[in-house]
């Protein structure tokens, strides 16, 4: 079946701009997550999505930082006014029901900022 | 002490090794524990998920021991089809939002 689908794969941007990168969950998962992953690091969790509940944003590092969830399921994060340091890989993951759960994760959208 | 924490490695070891990794973790209240494996450029991809009395899965064995906090991953018999980053994901009882480890590095070889 359909995995989790992330675009796009790859992006270039100058610094200064925005950009919006965005994941398709697997179809009936309710919960929803965005991660950084920079060379060589662990994931840094950004943003959790669960249902129609508040989303977590315990994990976005600046205010440049923004996510919605339509309709329970594509999630688009994007980044304003782009910053060197936000180069990284950003990867979605969705499960079930909650993080608890196996995770299945996207391939992942590679950002960097010139 | 972090919340999670691995050996960065790299493990390098010959084909058909048996290999241990460790994963060390802080929050006693944690109540879920896997194992993820993450190839070069490639998104994490579920191991397996480890249980309190320890499971196996062919030539994979993970074990619990809530004692001392911490899990642990047991290869055997390995294989250069193996070589990759091994993620330990804790969750903490309670809590929706699963804590990576940085990864352990193995590099298996002819």
């Amino acid at each position: 079946g359909a995995g989790v689908s992330q675009s796009p794969s790859n992006k270039v941007t100058e610094k200064g701009k925005d950009v919006e990168l965005r994941c398709d969950p697997i179809s009936g998962h309710t919960a929803l997550y965005w991660y950084r992953q920079s060379l060589g690091q662990g994931l840094e969790f950004l943003i959790y999505f669960q249902g129609n509940s508040a989303p977590d944003k315990s994990g976005l590092p600046s205010d440049r930082f923004s996510a919605e969830r339509t309709g329970g399921s594509v999630s688009t994060l994007t980044i304003q006014r782009t910053q060197q340091e936000d180069s990284a890989v950003y990867l979605c993951a969705s499960s079930l029901r909650w993080g608890g759960e196996t995770q299945y994760f996207g391939p992942g959208t590679r950002l960097l900022v010139l | 002490r972090k919340e999670v924490e691995q050996d960065p490695g790299p493990f390098n070891v010959p084909e058909g090794a048996t290999v241990a990794f460790n994963c060390t973790y802080s929050n006693s209240a944690s109540q879920s524990f896997f194992w993820y494996r993450q190839d070069c450029r490639k998104e994490p991809k579920l191991l397996m998920s480890v249980y309190s009395s320890g499971n196996e899965d062919g030539r994979f064995t993970a074990q619990l021991n809530r004692a001392s906090q911490y899990i642990s991953l047991l290869i055997r018999d390995s294989k250069l089809s193996d070589s990759a980053t091994y993620l330990c994901v804790v969750n903490k009882g309670g809590s929706y939002i699963p804590t990576f480890g940085r990864g352990t590095s193995l590099i298996v070889h002819p």
